[in-house]
């Protein structure tokens, strides 16, 4: 049972450029969220989806488009990348009103 | 969401219990107080979680106040490996959206 497993762990961006980070998790749960945490900051939600076919934004959206064509896999993707993007990013899943489970994380700098 | 306050950081020897407060004042019944904890470069991992009475698992203890405008994270004997940042979040019953604050970071001392 690997959880939940995000690649890659650590990417370099330059401005402008287009990337996917993928995650995905192999315990049939139906929620999956995507957060990025700042330096000396908490997470921030940046869109979830309830289930298949079905997403919505959170927090801090603008920059980022998500799908989830499968119950297993939701991937983030950066259109542009920007330097303000710069951050580590956590994938979670749960089932509805359990305990969430983390990723160990994506680390992504934009030069 | 409702808002959660956190002592920004705390102290604790090694093998001595460590009582972690969390201030919810504005909880709404439906709202779920859950605790989750960040180590050095991971994910958050959750700790445990509560409604209205005091909860134990094997990792922690929660103690909730009577009007739940407050709450407690207990460990009962801290270790090495208990550093990290911990976060008391709110959770309204049927929503899945977690709302961190910046937490407190807990330092454990020989």
């Amino acid at each position: 049972n690997a959880g939940v497993t995000q690649t890659p762990k650590f990417q370099v961006l330059k401005t402008g450029q287009s990337m996917t980070l993928q995650c995905a998790q192999d315990m049939n749960h139906e929620y999956m969220s995507w957060y990025r945490q700042d330096p000396g900051m908490g997470l921030r939600l940046i869109h979830y989806s309830v289930g298949a076919g079905i997403t919505d934004q959170g927090e801090v959206p603008n920059g980022y488009n998500v799908s989830r064509s499968t119950t297993e896999d939701f991937p983030l993707r950066l259109l542009s990348a920007a330097p303000s993007q710069t951050s580590v990013y956590f994938c979670a899943s749960s089932s509805l009103r359990r305990e969430a489970f983390f990723g160990q994380g994506t680390r992504l700098t934009v030069v | 969401d409702a808002k959660t306050t956190q002592p920004n950081s705390m102290e604790s020897n090694e093998e001595e219990p460590v009582h972690l407060p969390c201030n919810h004042s504005t909880i709404s019944g439906t709202d779920y107080i859950h605790w989750y904890r960040q180590l050095p470069s991971q994910g958050p991992e959750y700790v445990i979680h509560g409604l209205t009475s005091n909860v134990n698992n094997r990792m922690a203890s929660l103690a909730i106040a009577e009007d739940r405008k407050s709450s407690t994270l207990i460990l009962h004997r801290a270790t090495l490996r208990d550093a990290a940042v911990y976060y008391c979040i709110l959770r309204t019953g049927t929503a899945s959206k977690l709302t961190f604050g910046t937490g407190t970071r807990l330092q454990v001392t020989l």
